[in-house]
C-alpha cells in the first residue's frame, strides 16, 4: 500500500538556523505530494505541494522538491523564525479519490 | 470568505452517546473529507465523498457515520460503538482529482469519559 515516513521530532533550531526535515514515500503509481503545516489547536494548512517528478514546490521561504529517483520529498528552509514553530505533515494523494496518506509529523521548535 | 467551518470547536460527551459533528464548507468543492488525529500521530482517513449522495469508507470507518445530502455540508456522526472516539477531527474539501490539493477546517475536539 500506499505510506509516507517523515523523520520524528521534535526538531528543536535557534533562530536563523537551516531547516530539514525528511520524507520518504511509498507508491503504487505517480502521487502527487503536499507539505502540510499545523500550529496548535488548529487545522491543516497547506505549505507546499508538487505533482510530477523534479517539480520543485516552494512558499513562505519553504522549498521541496519531489525526487522520483530517491522517492523523496525533503523540506528546507534556510532561515527559520520564531513563528515557523509548529508541525509539519507530509502526504501523498494518488487514487482517483484524492486521499491523502499522510505521514507521522514532525514537531519544529524554534527558539529566539 | 470562502473556506470550511467546523462546530464546535470542543465538544464532550458521556460515553454511550452518539454525537454528531459539524462541517459545512462554501467553496463549491465536490469533494469532503473527514480525519481523525490522535496526540502525536499523523490523520487517518474516516469516511470520504466525492458527489452528493455517495461516501466511501476510509481506513478507520468503523463506529462512524456521513451523509452527504447537500454540497455544501458533511456531517460525521460518532457512534456509541467506536471504541475510542476522543480524538481531534478534521474536515476537508478538495476541488477535484488527486492533483489538487485538501483544504482543512478548523477542527472539533471530542472528548467522551
Amino acid at each position: 500500500g500506499n505510506s509516507v515516513t517523515q523523520m520524528e521530532g521534535p526538531v528543536t533550531l535557534s533562530e536563523e538556523a537551516f531547516l530539514t526535515i525528511n520524507c520518504t514515500y511509498t507508491a503504487t503509481g505517480y502521487p502527487s505530494l503536499f507539505w502540510y503545516v499545523q500550529y496548535p489547536g488548529e487545522g491543516l494548512q497547506l505549505l507546499l505541494k508538487a505533482t510530477k517528478a523534479d517539480d520543485k514546490g516552494s512558499n513562505k521561504g519553504f522549498e521541496a522538491t519531489y525526487r522520483k529517483e530517491t522517492t523523496s520529498f525533503h523540506l528546507e528552509k534556510g532561515s527559520v523564525q520564531v513563528s515557523d514553530s509548529a508541525v509539519y505533515f507530509c502526504a501523498l494523494s494518488l487514487t482517483a479519490g484524492n486521499k491523502l496518506t499522510f505521514g507521522g509529523g514532525t514537531r519544529v521548535l524554534v527558539k529566539p | 470568505d470562502g473556506g470550511i467551518t467546523q462546530s464546535p470547536k470542543y465538544l464532550f460527551r458521556k460515553e454511550g452517546q452518539n454525537v454528531t459533528l459539524s462541517c459545512e464548507q462554501n467553496l463549491n468543492h465536490d469533494a469532503m473529507y473527514w480525519y481523525r488525529q490522535d496526540p502525536g500521530q499523523g490523520l487517518r482517513l474516516i469516511y470520504y465523498s466525492q458527489i452528493v449522495n455517495d461516501f466511501q469508507k476510509g481506513d478507520i470507518a468503523e463506529g462512524y457515520s456521513v451523509s452527504r445530502e447537500k454540497k455544501e455540508s458533511f456531517p460525521l456522526t460518532v457512534t456509541s460503538a467506536q471504541k475510542n472516539p476522543t480524538a481531534f477531527y478534521l474536515c476537508a474539501s478538495s476541488i477535484g482529482d488527486h492533483t489538487y490539493e485538501q483544504y482543512f477546517g478548523p477542527g472539533t475536539r471530542l472528548t467522551v469519559t
